[in-house]
Order: structure tokens, then C-alpha cells, then sequence
């Protein structure tokens, strides 16, 4: 089955240091990874994918994320954090195999900016 | 751009009442999606549709029901709502990748439904 991890739940960085939010995969053949950023009431905003090519991502507002397929990782990074950043993130795996229709989400991570 | 616009941002009802959250997208995709989002269980999918009238049962579809009479709405259905039904109400849309392109869903605004 499909499915991505996000082990931590919340993530706290000050203003200005280099901020990670982890995601972690499973699937069956190849990976197709997104991240999305939710704010407060909002729905989800796009913000990166990775179907195939460079490890390095490069996304909106600043942000990237780093395919690992031995460690089986798509982590989000910015190097440096604004108190903006401040929202919900998810990543999420679309299912090419069994139906390419579902995307699978994680259970989001809380990130907090502290100015 | 995209625009997924859901009817209503909140929405207060009864135990019991029948429910309808529309949703409308504006980009001639083939496939829009229901999920619900609680704290802690991330996004799960209820309801998706590939094409016009044409449905398949998602992770949680219990208590739900939906409707795609027309290719840019798609209707769910809280057939008697309860007060477990309370939860962030979110519509996608996407269509069939093209090389690198489209693989991503889209997203309205959300609705936050409450059931007294």
C-alpha cells in the first residue's frame, strides 16, 4: 500500500535558521511526492513535487525538499525561516499503480516560527 | 490559475438534518475528490469521482454520499449528520498527468462543518 510518514508533529524554529519537516514514503513502484502548506482555515496550497530527476526540488516561498530514495525520504527545507512560514504542512504521494486517482497524505506537521 | 471554490467556509447543523457541501472547479478536470481533515489523522479520503456520474468509495465513505451531475460539481452528502461528522471539510480536483505536468491536486478553501 501507499503511504507517507511525518514523524514529527510539530516543529519549532527561530526566524532566520535553516528550518527540515520530515516526510518518510511507501509505495509501490515509483514515488510521486508532494508537499503542501496549510494556514489557518485554509485549504491546502501546492507547493513542491518530485516525479522524477533532480534529488534537489525547488518550490514556492522560498522552499525545496530532497528526494532520498535509499532512506526513502522526501524532506521539506527552506534555509531560512520566516515567521510566515508559520502554518500546517503535508506531504502526500499520489498512487500511480493501483490508482492513480488517490493521492495518500500524511498526517501533518505544526511548523511554529519563532521571530 | 485553478480555482476550487467549496459553497460554504462554515456551516452549523442539527443532528440528523441532511447536509449538502457543493463544490465547483473551474478547470475542466476529470477527477475531484472529497477528504475530511481531523487533528491528527491528516487528510482522508471519503469520495472521489473520475468523470460525470461516475464514483468510487474512498477510505471512510460511511455516513457520506456524493453526486457529479455535472463535470465541475461535485456534491457531498451527509445523509443524516452526526455530531462525529464535525471535522474540516476539504474538495480537490486533478486530472491524468502529462509528462511533467498536472500531477498535483488542487484544493478549495475548506469547509469547517459542525453538528449540534
Amino acid at each position: 500500500a501507499q503511504s507517507v510518514a511525518q514523524p514529527e508533529d510539530q516543529v519549532n524554529v527561530a526566524e532566520g535558521n535553516p528550518l527540515t519537516v520530515k516526510c518518510t514514503y511507501s509505495v509501490s513502484g515509483n514515488p510521486y511526492l508532494f508537499w503542501y502548506v496549510q494556514y489557518p482555515n485554509r485549504g491546502l496550497q501546492f507547493l513542491l513535487k518530485y516525479i522524477t530527476g533532480d534529488n534537489l526540488v525547488k518550490g514556492s516561498y522560498g522552499f525545496e525538499a530532497e528526494f532520498n530514495k535509499s532512506q526513502t525520504s522526501f524532506h521539506l527545507k527552506k534555509p531560512s525561516a520566516l515567521v510566515s512560514d508559520s502554518a500546517l504542512y503535508f506531504c502526500a504521494v499520489r498512487d500511480m499503480v493501483r490508482n492513480f486517482n488517490k493521492f495518500y497524505f500524511g498526517s501533518g506537521t505544526k511548523l511554529n516560527v519563532k521571530p | 490559475d485553478v480555482k476550487v471554490t467549496q459553497s460554504s467556509r462554515y456551516l452549523v447543523k442539527r443532528t440528523g438534518e441532511k447536509v449538502f457541501l457543493e463544490c465547483v472547479q473551474d478547470m475542466d478536470h476529470e477527477n475531484m475528490f472529497w477528504y475530511r481533515q481531523d487533528p491528527g489523522l491528516g487528510l482522508r479520503l471519503i469520495y472521489f469521482s473520475y468523470d460525470v456520474k461516475m464514483k468510487e468509495k474512498g477510505d471512510i465513505p460511511e455516513g457520506y454520499s456524493v453526486s457529479r451531475e455535472k463535470k465541475e460539481r461535485f456534491s457531498l452528502i451527509l445523509e443524516s449528520a452526526s455530531t462525529n461528522q464535525t471535522s474540516m471539510y476539504l474538495c480537490a480536483s486533478s486530472v491524468a498527468p502529462s509528462g511533467q505536468l498536472y500531477w498535483e491536486a488542487f484544493f478549495g478553501q475548506g469547509t469547517r462543518l459542525t453538528v449540534v
